[in-house]
């Protein structure tokens, strides 16, 4: 199985500041036959199930806010959110979809400071 | 629009079986992946198993495989979950999940079911 760390745990902001996630795969989910990493990011606020946010690890997924923003590539990704706003609490997870199982990393939880 | 409707929240004793469901409706049901997921209370998602209702085509996570069992029924668009044998460490809760497929690979998640909470006692 590929595993998907992610770092950190947790962070606590103020509302405006810059989040960063990272997360780390065990190898590459790069696909060389077109260059695509099989990637994604998810949000899943208290109570509610995940929402996709960003697949093909930059691809913001309709309706999503541009302020949220992937990148990365290979072994190693990055979710931005620029400007944080209430709304954006929330744990987020990445998640690896180049083999089965398509394993999740491990949850980055995100509040307001 | 795309819905995902899944079964209620279930109590259960250890060792009872049960099978949970997730009703899909607003899209062709045989050409997109349907995946299980375990979120344990408080812990993060746990990929399950998949499966392509156009041809059964089913693959487990290592950590499922013989625990639980993943179905569908094209005729009445419907995903299943099932266990044979409960215990208290499947107390959590489970989102059905449709995903998008390239090449008849399953893809990411683009929508989700609300979730069925399951409870065990022992």
């Amino acid at each position: 199985d590929i595993v998907m760390t992610q770092s950190p745990d947790s962070l606590a902001l103020s509302l405006g500041e810059r989040a960063t996630i990272n997360c780390k795969s065990s190898q590459s989910v790069l696909y060389s036959r077109n260059n695509k990493n099989y990637f994604a990011w998810y949000q899943q606020r208290p109570g509610q199930p995940p929402k996709l946010l960003i697949n093909w690890a930059s691809t913001r997924e309709s309706g999503v806010p541009d302020r949220f923003s992937g990148s990365g590539s290979g072994t190693d990704f990055t979710l931005a959110i620029r400007s944080l706003q209430a709304e954006d609490v929330a744990v987020y997870y990445c998640q690896q979809y180049y083999s089965t199982p398509h394993t999740f990393g491990q949850g980055t939880k995100v509040e307001i400071k | 629009e795309v819905q995902l409707v899944q079964s209620g929240a279930e109590v259960k004793k250890s060792g009872e079986s049960l099978r949970i469901s997730c009703k899909a409706s607003g899209y062709s049901f045989t050409t997109y992946w349907i995946a299980w997921v375990r979120q344990l209370p408080g812990k993060g998602l746990e990929w399950m198993g998949i499966i392509y209702p156009g041809d059964s085509n089913t693959r487990y996570s290592p950590s499922f495989r013989g625990q639980v069992t993943i179905s569908a029924d094209s005729s009445i668009t419907t995903a299943y979950l099932q266990w044979n044998s409960l215990g208290a460490s499947d107390s959590a809760m489970y989102y059905c999940a449709r995903c998008p497929s390239t090449t008849l690979q399953p893809l990411y998640v683009d929508y989700w079911g609300q979730g069925t909470l399951v409870a065990v006692s022992s």
